[in-house]
């Protein structure tokens, strides 16, 4: 949706493995981020990219890991050392410069069960 | 990142009343963004407010910046069925980052 797609929509995993989550955007946008939402709470930034092979940590970084080799690719792994993995993940995107912000464009979210 | 405080944290509305949800802040902010999140989906930009005392209307939709840029308002006249969801305000920092309150989640009784 909007040009970021992301997959799977949902995603189980057991206990103790790590699995990715595939975010692709097609907008020409540098900057791509990825979050975290837990009910009740807001979003909550994991990783941020500004640039192609360039990422930093977000709020909650800890038990994951990305990577940024393509513009149009920002892959999160969710790894075993996450504690509570359960969660809605985000992806977006967006065109801003440092001090000119323009829009977030979110992709439709994979919803990340652990069993 | 420096947090931003919406209140309040559920709006119980009847169809066409209207409410406020309201973005504070402790510090200034440079810029703020509003976005709607419907149930099950994703959140969509709504306005971003960068002037101090800005007020910029969207239809039904009426969104203030406060004169110190450090509280932001979303106002809803009217308000519809299609207006459920949850409304979040962002502040932009450093490196493009985005911080999000916690959103203000909108049921609307018929």
């Amino acid at each position: 949706d909007g040009g970021i797609t992301q997959s799977p929509k949902y995603l189980f995993r057991k206990e103790g493995q790590n699995v990715t989550l595939s975010c692709e955007q097609n907008l020409n946008h540098d900057a791509m981020y990825w979050y975290r939402q837990d009910p009740g709470q807001g979003l909550r930034l994991i990783y941020y990219s500004q640039i192609v092979n360039d990422f930093q940590k977000g709020d909650i970084a800890e038990g994951y890991s990305v990577s940024r080799e393509k513009k149009e690719s920002f892959p999160l792994t969710v790894t075993s050392a996450q504690k509570n993995p359960t969660a809605f993940y985000l992806c977006a995107s967006g065109s801003g410069t440092l001090f000119n912000y323009n829009e977030q464009f979110f992709g439709p979210g994979t919803r990340l069960t652990v069993l | 990142g420096q947090q931003v405080m919406q209140i309040p944290q559920y709006q119980h509305v009847q169809e066409g009343e209207d409410f406020t949800t309201y973005c504070n802040s402790s510090t200034t902010l440079s810029n703020i963004q509003w976005y709607k999140q419907r149930p099950g989906g994703h959140p969509v930009f709504l306005i971003q407010l960068v002037k101090s005392g800005e007020v910029k209307k969207q239809k039904r939709l009426t969104f203030q910046f406060g004169e110190a840029k450090k509280n932001s308002s979303l106002h809803i006249t009217a308000t519809q069925t299609t207006d459920v969801g949850t409304y979040f305000c962002a502040r932009g920092g450093s490196d493009y980052k985005l911080s999000f309150g916690a959103g203000t989640t909108v049921t609307v009784r018929a």
